[in-house]
């Protein structure tokens, strides 16, 4: 069974600083995409930024950008220049050959202004 | 376009009760899928329905059940009521293509369980 973790419950940026969050998971599969969610309070998930397993170019999504490594089963994303609206839960989540998500736990990201 | 719609936003149910929630997906999305959110157990996958059939069940027992229409717009159902139902319900829309789709999600039904 697929599994995501993510290690750190919550993260603090200064605002206009740039923080990485990260998230490892475990798959047997070859084919698969990777997704990051913000759920602000309101609770909706927004998409951030989706990453196919078979590229190797990292997705970029404006100041949203992840760093894909496969053969270690990492899947980081990095937000530049953090604004106070990025303040949110983040998920990671995988999505493979049964069609639905996989989340983590979730980190939840404060940013100080 | 519409995003995807979720009804009721919230209610109150009591233990024993039955409840049933709504979601209307994306324009021209025929798969939904349902997600329960709770503080303890997270984000977890309840079912998935395409073209009006459940195509993917997540570990759930049966209290938990849905249907989609023929118009793609879907229900779910909690029988007995539990506290433990107490949850956050999100539904979520894609083409339900076999892999790769980005999944949309609606702001979800709160539910509460006394």
């Amino acid at each position: 069974a697929q599994t995501v973790t993510q290690s750190q419950p919550e993260m603090s940026v200064q605002e206009a600083e740039t923080v990485t969050l990260s998230c490892t998971y475990d798959t047997s599969e070859s084919d698969y995409y990777l997704f990051w969610y913000k759920q602000p309070p309101s609770r909706q998930m927004i998409l951030v930024i989706r990453q196919e397993a078979y590229k190797q170019q990292n997705a970029t999504e404006n100041r949203f950008s992840v760093n894909f490594q496969k053969a270690a089963k990492s899947f980081s994303l990095k937000i530049s220049d953090s604004q106070l609206g990025d303040a949110a839960m983040y998920f990671c989540a995988y999505g493979g050959s049964q069609g639905n998500l996989i989340f983590g736990k979730g980190t939840k990201l404060s940013v100080k202004p | 376009k519409a995003g995807v719609t979720q009804t009721p936003r919230y209610l109150i149910k009591t233990r024993g009760q039955q409840v049933t929630l709504s979601c209307s997906p994306i324009s021209g999305h025929r798969s939904v899928s349902w997600y329960q959110q709770t503080p303890g157990q997270g984000l977890q996958f309840l079912f998935e329905y395409f073209s009006e059939t459940q195509r993917n069940k997540g570990n759930f027992p049966g209290r938990f059940s849905g249907r989609q229409f023929s118009n793609s717009r879907s229900e779910m159902n909690v029988s007995t009521l539990e506290l433990g139902d107490s949850a956050l319900y999100l539904c979520a829309s894609s083409r339900g293509e076999p892999l790769g789709n980005t999944i949309y999600f609606g702001e979800g039904s709160w539910l509460t369980v006394v």
